[in-house]
């Protein structure tokens, strides 16, 4: 158990609409990263948060956004849902910017 | 061409083989990820390496800076080490991660 927790494991939702994807850090870790792997394109980092500020910013669509709380959890906003936006999306951990990454198990987003 | 390679793409081996997966890139680092990703999906941490060489058990990583270079190793190879695994870098100049396309690892036993 890697101490990160992600909600909901699936989510089946139609194209056009707008979900939420939550994250909880491992205890301690100040960082939450959010990656997205589909199919064909593999893992593609989306955007870093670090204690609460935006620290990196990867491949992410403007139809998503993402926000980190003082609580330290994390939320994945993805609106406007198009069927290519169907992926496994991951959210992990870390204490500081280089320290080991600790996974979450994953939210599979199913857009119909 | 990608920022992060790895090599082979595919890999099937026997029980008992030394395994060797490598990752190039061309990016200046300050972090080096290997991770492993099994059949059911969930993603996990085996190393993080900046410079040298770490051991974990049978597995071991080590990273050379200078040839921007990276490779893990496995000693002892078993069934249960099938997965894939997927080498990551984060950027020094912008702090984005990069991953690699991921090695898919079969141990016949």
């Amino acid at each position: 158990d890697s101490g990160v927790t992600q909600t909901p494991k699936h989510l089946i939702t139609a194209t056009g609409q707008r979900v939420t994807l939550r994250c909880s850090p491992r205890s301690g870790d100040l960082s939450v990263y959010w990656y997205q792997q589909s199919l064909d394109q593999g893992l593609q980092f989306l955007i870093q948060y670090y204690n609460g500020e935006e620290r990196a910013k990867g491949n992410i669509l403007e139809r998503f956004s993402a926000q980190q709380f003082p609580d330290l959890h994390s939320e994945l906003n993805l609106s406007s849902l198009e069927l290519g936006d169907s992926a496994l999306y991951f959210c992990a951990s870390s204490v500081l910017n280089d320290s080991p990454l600790h996974f979450g198990n994953g939210t599979r987003l199913t857009v119909t | 061409k990608n920022e992060v390679e790895q090599s082979p793409q595919n890999l099937t081996a026997q029980e008992g083989e030394f395994i060797t997966i490598n990752c190039s890139y061309s990016v200046g680092i300050s972090a080096l990820h290997w991770l492993q990703q099994h059949p059911g999906g969930g993603i996990v941490s085996l190393f993080m390496l900046s410079s040298g060489k770490k051991k974990h058990g049978r597995l071991i990583a080590t990273i050379n800076i200078q040839e921007k270079h990276s490779s893990l190793h496995i000693t002892a190879s078993h069934p249960r080490d099938s997965a894939v695994y997927i080498c990551a870098v984060r950027s020094n100049r912008d702090d984005k991660i990069i991953f690699g396309k991921g090695t898919r690892l079969h141990i016949l036993p």
